[in-house]
């Protein structure tokens, strides 16, 4: 089945500056990869995703890229703000599934 | 105001004592599905349904139940806890138009204690 590994673990950067964020997937026919982004006590939200007929996606100071050959996609935050420390997870799914397959997190720290 | 909701937040309960979690979305969604988070492992998932009386396992069923009898609830089931099944669960649906997958909306979590 379909597998996820996340990368970093943890992630500490000074406010102003970029996050990166990279995840990897095993099954080439995945084709939907959002990203979801979890605050203290709260269920994860959505803030972007890109199917697997777009090679990058960009909603503000958010982007995601997607590389179908290698199998791995990346969360780009630009201009950090505290308030964008959270919790952020990728996840894989296919079409005609029910099942979405998630990284293990990345926990993002902005310093003021 | 369109939402998840589950019951209980928080749960404290002993080994073998049969429990219930629920969830109630408002959206009119098809899909639903249940997750457990623990540290370093992520979201994974339990059992889903797309659609009443239809439910599928997902990656980590053992121990669990789940019933789809009317489209808004979907019930998680745990018959005989063990505290290994101590974890955050979340509840989640989206509307899943056709094949396409869609953005999935989240309950606020139930902080479960097996004893």
């Amino acid at each position: 089945g379909e597998n996820v590994e996340q990368h970093p673990s943890t992630l500490s950067v000074q406010e102003g500056d970029s996050a990166v964020i990279k995840c990897t997937y095993s099954d080439s026919a995945s084709n939907y990869f959002p990203w979801y982004k979890q605050e203290l006590g709260k269920g994860p939200q959505l803030i972007i995703d890109i199917r697997s007929n777009v090679g990058e996606k960009k909603d503000q100071r958010i982007a995601v890229t997607l590389n179908k050959t290698a199998k791995h996609f990346s969360l780009h935050i630009t201009e950090t703000q505290p308030e964008d420390s959270a919790v952020y997870f990728c996840a894989a799914s296919k079409s005609n599934t029910g099942k979405l397959i998630f990284g293990q997190g990345t926990t993002l720290q902005v310093k003021p | 105001e369109a939402q998840v909701t589950q019951n209980p937040r928080y749960l404290i309960t002993v080994t073998g004592k049969k429990l219930t979690v629920t969830c109630s979305q408002n959206m009119n969604h098809e899909y639903m599905s249940w997750y457990r988070q623990d540290p370093g492992l992520g979201l994974r998932q339990i059992y889903y349904s797309m659609n009443v009386e239809v439910t599928d396992k997902g990656d980590v069923p053992e121990g669990y139940k789940v019933s789809r009898k009317e489209k808004r609830n979907f019930p998680l089931i745990l018959e005989s806890p063990s505290p290994n099944q101590t974890s955050l669960y979340f509840c989640a649906s989206s509307p899943y138009r056709g094949s396409t997958n869609e953005k999935l909306f989240f309950g606020s979590g139930t902080q479960l204690s097996v004893l």
